[in-house]
């Protein structure tokens, strides 16, 4: 199957900064990547829908400018949590959907937020 | 503040025993169904797939069950392994607009008891 990855994959970082998370397709092109979210012992909980050259498309309730997205080639995507806060601290966990529907996940981020 | 809805729902098998995973999903309209299974800090993997106009697929000693009258979907498992140990998520997709979204549900424990 395709490839995933996330870089980082473990950032613990001070109150009030920003941390960057990168998102690459590695042997797939993604027209479209998506990032969720995941408290312990939840579910994913889907952030935002990433277009290649295009404005991300924020689900209600996450803030655009604290999550900022950026979907730059066909095979990255960044989420950059701003002024993070240790209610911020989460697993955070991208895709990237091939030209079927069929989404490949990465291995996720773990943020901790002091 | 307490916290809610932090237990996972577990289903705990003996090795050897079969599986059934349960799932409710929640919009008449989705068309396409996913079962991830997540092992802890990892991303999901895709397990199987199934579209809305089957209502049965077999794969590799998985097999997925979809009732559309009831929204049901069912993950069935053989011979359960201790490597099957994880938390599987069913997963929905439904239009979004300009992009699918996929939409996942609460996640069952899977605990394999040797």
């Amino acid at each position: 199957g395709a490839v995933v990855s996330q870089h980082p994959s473990w950032v613990i970082c001070k109150s009030g900064t920003s941390v960057k998370i990168e998102c690459r397709s590695l042997d797939f092109q993604a027209t479209t990547m998506f990032w969720y979210r995941q408290f312990p012992k939840q579910s994913l909980m889907l952030m935002a829908t990433s277009n290649e050259g295009s404005k991300a498309t924020y689900e209600q309730g996450v803030e655009k400018d604290k999550f900022l997205i950026n979907h730059a080639s066909l095979t990255l995507s960044t989420l950059t949590v701003t002024s993070a806060h240790p209610e911020d601290s989460s697993f955070y966990i991208c895709s990237g959907k091939t030209r079927s529907d069929t989404q490949y996940f990465g291995p996720g981020t773990r943020l901790t937020v002091l | 503040g307490e916290s809610v809805g932090l237990h996972l729902p577990t289903l705990s098998v003996q090795e050897g025993d079969n599986s059934i995973i349960n799932c409710a999903y929640s919009n008449s309209a989705s068309d396409y169904f996913i079962w991830y299974k997540q092992e802890s800090g990892k991303g999901p993997q895709f397990i199987i797939d199934i579209r809305s106009n089957m209502d049965k697929r077999q794969g590799q000693r998985v097999t997925v069950l979809l009732n559309k009258t009831v929204k049901h979907l069912s993950l069935q498992i053989a011979a359960t392994q201790p490597g099957d140990s994880a938390v599987y998520f069913c997963a929905e997709m439904f239009d979004g607009g300009a992009t699918n979204k996929l939409i996942f549900g609460t996640g069952t424990l899977l605990a394999v008891q040797p």
